[in-house]
Parts: structure tokens; C-alpha cells; sequence
């Protein structure tokens, strides 16, 4: 099956940062989505993006299927930006990498 | 509109117990999935539903593990012979488009097997 890794798996930042975060496929995808986990354990959805790129506020990704990797940037971020990223494609079966843990202090 | 919803959000029951998990689904989603998040990891996979029927269930770990969605809306995952090995969060989540489009999560179903 579809090998899904990010990186970093840990990262803590000051309140006004910027930060990106990546995600390594190992083969063609249908479809990808990054998700935030909350602290309570709710997925949120923030970008479907099998392709391109696309902006939401302070939050943008890109995501380049034909080089196998997507990017999730986070700017000016704030302390509810922590939480578990994930990553997840789908090729055949919907795949979620181990996420990146943010941390952000004020 | 309203979201996904699963009940219970925790389940606790002994080794050996039988135990259903129920998801409904955003309203008109024809598709359906169940996953399985253990601690510090990213949730896993485990049967996808378009309509009533199981369209993939490659990742339903053993035959202890069962799931239905009769109607084409509700789903109910049902697990056998509980194992501790088998205490994890349940997510269930929910597709408008068929295959495997953009998907929206429930607030999962915590089970804890003693």
C-alpha cells in the first residue's frame, strides 16, 4: 500500500510564527486532505487537495501529486493552531501518515 | 447542516464481551468509512461503504470485526470476543461523492476493553 510520511513528527513554535509542514507519498494519489486534530480528538478538515494550491486564512497548501509530496503552511500562528496535523491520500485505500505534533506557546 | 455523529463517545466493556458502534452519517452521503486511531498514531483504516454494500474492507483486522450499513445511511461496526488489544479511538467518517472523496469525521467512540 501507499507509504504516507511527515515531517517533522514535533514542532513547537513561538505565537507569530510561521511554519511548513510536509507530506511524502510513496505513489500516485486520488485524492489528499490535511486534517487538524484538536485536543479533543476531533478531525477537522482543512484542505482536500489533490492537486494545486489553496488558501484559507492563515493556512495555505500545495500539494504537487507528479513529485509526490504536499505542503501545509501556517503563518502568524496562534495557540489554537496546536494540535496534530495529519496528512492522509487515497490510491486504493485512504492512507494517514503519523501527523506532526504543534505546539504553540505564547 | 449537522455533522457526523457516533455513539457511544466511550465504550467500556470486559474481555470477551460483544460490543456495536454506531455512526450516522452527514445527511445524503452516500459514502461511508470506518477507521481506528490507537494512541499517538494516525488513524487506520478499516472498511468503506458506498451505499449498503462494503466496497473495501481490506483493513478490518480479523474476523472478530464486523460493520453494516443495511439502509445505506447508518453503519454499525461490530466487534467480537473483545480484546484489550482492541481499545482504541473509532472514527467514523462520511463522503458525499463516491470512492474516496473528501471526507468529514465524527467525534469517535472511545473503547476501552478490560
Amino acid at each position: 500500500g501507499i507509504q504516507v510520511e511527515q515531517s517533522p513528527p514535533d514542532l513547537i513554535l513561538q505565537e507569530g510564527a510561521n511554519s511548513t509542514l510536509r507530506c511524502n507519498f510513496s505513489d500516485s494519489v486520488n485524492n489528499l486532505q490535511w486534517f487538524h486534530q484538536n485536543p479533543w480528538g476531533q478531525l477537522i478538515n482543512l484542505f482536500y487537495i489533490p492537486s494545486g494550491t489553496k488558501q484559507n486564512g492563515r493556512l495555505s497548501a500545495t500539494t504537487v501529486a507528479t513529485e509526490r509530496y504536499s505542503l501545509l503552511y501556517i503563518s502568524s500562528s496562534q495557540t489554537t493552531d496546536s494540535g496534530v496535523y495529519f496528512c492522509a491520500v487515497s490510491g486504493n485505500d485512504m492512507r494517514f501518515g503519523a501527523g506532526t505534533r504543534l505546539t504553540v506557546k505564547p | 447542516g449537522a455533522g457526523v455523529s457516533q455513539t457511544p463517545s466511550n465504550k467500556v466493556t470486559e474481555k470477551g464481551k460483544y460490543v456495536e458502534l454506531r455512526c450516522d452519517p452527514i445527511s445524503g452521503h452516500t459514502a461511508l468509512y470506518w477507521y481506528r486511531q490507537s494512541l499517538g498514531q494516525g488513524p487506520e483504516f478499516l472498511i468503506y461503504f458506498q451505499g449498503t454494500g462494503a466496497a473495501d474492507d481490506s483493513g478490518l483486522p480479523n474476523d472478530r470485526f464486523f460493520a453494516v450499513r443495511p439502509e445505506g445511511s447508518v453503519s454499525t461496526l461490530k466487534i467480537q470476543r473483545t480484546e484489550r488489544g482492541d481499545s482504541a479511538v473509532y472514527l467514523c467518517a462520511s463522503s458525499l461523492a463516491g470512492g474516496l472523496g473528501e471526507q468529514y469525521f465524527g467525534p469517535g467512540t472511545r473503547l476501552t476493553v478490560t
